[in-house]
């Protein structure tokens, strides 16, 4: 079975643009999390997605955003970038709502500048 | 939010030698997980284990729900196992993993 994918893989944005991640979460798996790790603040949620719903949402600001489609695929979404949103974005999958175990994609890394 | 301690911060090992890493946490969980990410980044998913004992290989784990800890140990490491290791819990209907610190594991050939 194949793991979790998330696109692109690295990217380069400057400030004040807008940016779009892609995860795919592991066939089967219905819910999708999604989170930011930064040598200073470590590995911190942002939100996380079931069923199209959001079910829960990290201390972030509101120019982060997400979504979920119905095939499970996700998107989040970054507007108006800051220099210090340059990260490792994770994104985890798994199963169902009380089988919690979670597989994460490579991550796409994010440079602002 | 609920609190993730991870000790030591730093551990050098020589090739052979075992070792134990800790994990304490603040409330009640329903799901533990051990990682060991790789120098690209991605999070190698290690043990599931809210509770009990589990082995796999060279590793295994320990939780201790009641007492709020859990364990990780590596036995007669090798290179491969440098990297950094996490220890990442849920409380019970949070539906997000809280991540510790981690542990910078290097050995030494």
């Amino acid at each position: 079975k194949a793991g979790v994918t998330q696109t692109p893989r690295y990217l380069i944005k400057t400030r004040g643009q807008q940016v779009t991640l892609s995860c795919s979460p592991i066939s089967g798996h219905r819910s999708v999390s999604w989170y930011q790790q930064t040598p200073g603040q470590g590995l911190q949620f942002l939100f996380e997605y079931f069923s199209e719903t959001q079910r829960n949402k990290g201390n972030f600001p509101g120019r982060f955003s997400g979504r979920q489609f119905s095939n499970s695929r996700s998107e989040m979404n970054v507007s108006t970038l800051e220099l210090g949103d340059s990260a490792l974005y994770l994104c985890a999958s798994s199963l169902e709502v009380n089988v919690n175990e979670q597989y994460f994609g490579p991550g796409t890394r994010l440079t602002v500048t | 939010g609920i609190q993730v301690e991870q000790s030591p911060p730093d551990l050098i090992l020589q090739e052979g030698a075992n070792s134990t890493l800790r994990c304490n946490f603040s409330d009640s969980v329903n799901n533990l997980q051990w990682f060991h990410q790789n120098p690209w980044g991605q999070l190698i998913n290690l043990f599931y284990i809210p509770s009990g004992t589990k082995q796999n290989g060279r590793l295994s784990a320990t939780t201790v729900a009641t007492e709020r800890y859990s364990l990780l140990y590596i036995s007669s490491s090798q290179t491969t196992d440098s990297g950094v290791y996490f220890c990442a819990v849920e409380r019970r209907s949070d539906y997000k993993l809280s991540f510790g610190a981690g542990t910078t594991v290097t050995v030494r050939a």
